[in-house]
């Protein structure tokens, strides 16, 4: 199964900061038909997850333009600029190009 | 408006059999997949299997020897079952559709 590895596990920021939230994978998430499944979540406390980005960089639609995804291969990252109080929770990253899907084990973002 | 919602019991015993249903409104299952998500208490998210479009499934390895999952698209309803449940099959339950939108899950209790 693909592994995924997410860093920091937890983040401390200020409100304004801008923070990067890393997700590796074992192995490359590049599918046969050019398209790579690499999907950030967002899950509140008590509240089920919520796509953010999907295709590594694609913004799901309602998401404010502060988030931002990159990468390619192996190597994904989710930025916020300019950390609001609303973005606080866990974010995961997701891979659907190989099956079993499988999550990052969480990056939980907490206020300083 | 999409809708997804997880129905079923929120306690079963031990070696005993899960039944969950996902009830979908807002778009058709013969146009969009739908997955089933578990998530334990305080920890991270679990792929557990996919209702095709198309009527075909898919499963994660893991749980693909206790696992079925199955549709009534005459009721816009997705079934899992799992069978010889243990506490560690202890989760909220969630169905998605296509990872853009989440029912609020369901939380089921392994327990004697």
């Amino acid at each position: 199964d693909v592994v995924l590895t997410q860093t920091p596990p937890t983040l401390s920021a200020t409100i304004g900061q801008s923070v990067s939230i890393s997700c590796r994978s074992s192995q490359s998430l590049l599918h046969s038909n050019g398209n790579t499944y690499l999907n950030w979540l967002l899950q509140r406390p008590g509240q089920p997850p919520q796509l953010l980005i999907y295709l590594v960089s694609r913004l799901e639609s309602g998401v404010p333009n502060r988030f931002s995804g990159s990468g390619s291969g192996t190597d994904f990252t989710l930025k916020i600029s300019g950390v609001e109080a609303e973005d606080l929770g866990v974010y995961y990253c997701v891979q659907s190009t190989h099956a079993p899907y499988t999550f990052g084990a969480g990056t939980k973002l907490e206020l300083k | 408006e999409v809708q997804l919602k997880e129905s079923g019991p929120g306690l079963v015993q031990p070696s005993q059999t899960l039944s969950l249903t996902c009830t979908v409104s807002g778009f058709s299952l013969t146009d969009y997949s739908v997955h089933w998500v578990r998530q334990p208490p305080g920890k991270g998210l679990e792929w557990m299997g996919v209702m095709w479009s198309g009527g075909s499934t898919a499963y994660n390895s893991a749980l693909k020897s206790r696992l079925s999952i199955s549709r009534d698209t005459s009721k816009s309803q997705v079934f899992l079952k799992m069978n010889s449940l243990q506490t560690e099959d202890t989760a909220i339950y969630y169905c998605t559709r296509a990872g853009n939108y989440w029912g609020q899950g369901v939380m089921v209790t392994v327990s004697s």
